[in-house]
């Protein structure tokens, strides 16, 4: 159990167009998701927490506008990178806190985005 | 910020001998777990060890919590060239609930 899905598994945009990821929580429900990034080399950053039905609460440093987060439901978490330009390019990686309430977490297999 | 450290950044060894990486964190935590990510991949959960617990075992993985330290290690044991990967610690903190990863350890296994 507790398997967390992300589509797609890879994507390469053009600059200046926007690419949406989905983090799904396959057999558990989430209310709480959370998106990372990850440059080469470099350790995972957290972007933003992500809460079924409200706001999401981005980190430091990280633009709400360019990384629009929605949590419409309790296995659904999507995050679209607008405006997309080669520095965007990276790994992110999603993952899901069981409902059941534990602070387990549940990471994503990752999306890997190229913008040319 | 990150909060976990690891350390060594990277480390070299023969296939068949033991391998042993550390991380260090700044807060209280719920849980601290490990992962492996190979290369370009996304990342493996290898172990979570709560914040009552000083030590588990997984296979070849030994883990330990110092949370009077706030240190935790990971040991791999009769490593194998397949344990060539980079291995992070993430921390649960306490009140946020979420997880921050360490700059992670970059283990090579010599065959």
């Amino acid at each position: 159990g507790a398997v967390v899905s992300q589509h797609p598994s890879w994507v390469i945009c053009k600059s200046g167009t926007s690419v949406k990821i989905e983090c799904r929580s396959l057999d558990f429900q989430a209310t709480t998701m959370f998106w990372y990034r990850q440059f080469p080399k470099q350790s995972l950053m957290l972007m933003a927490t992500s809460n079924e039905g409200s706001k999401a609460t981005y980190e430091q440093g990280v633009e709400k506008d360019k990384f629009l987060i929605n949590h419409a439901s309790l296995t659904l978490s999507t995050l679209t990178v607008t405006s997309a330009h080669p520095e965007d390019s990276s790994f992110y990686i999603c993952s899901a806190r069981d409902v059941a309430g534990s602070y387990e977490q549940y990471f994503g297999p990752g999306t890997r985005l190229t913008v040319t | 910020s990150q909060q976990g450290e690891e350390d060594p950044q990277a480390l070299s060894i023969q296939e068949g001998e033991n391998a042993t990486m550390n991380c260090s964190y700044k807060t209280s935590i719920n849980n601290l777990q490990w992962y492996r990510q190979n290369s370009g991949r996304g990342l493996v959960h290898l172990i979570l060890i709560r914040s009552n617990e000083r030590e588990k075992h997984s296979g070849r993985l030994r883990v330990t919590l110092d949370t009077s330290k706030k240190s935790s290690s990971l040991l791999i044991t009769a490593s194998r060239a397949a344990d060539t990967a980079s291995y992070f610690c993430a921390t649960v903190n306490t009140n946020a609930g979420k997880s921050t990863f360490g700059d992670g350890t970059t283990l090579t296994v010599k065959p």
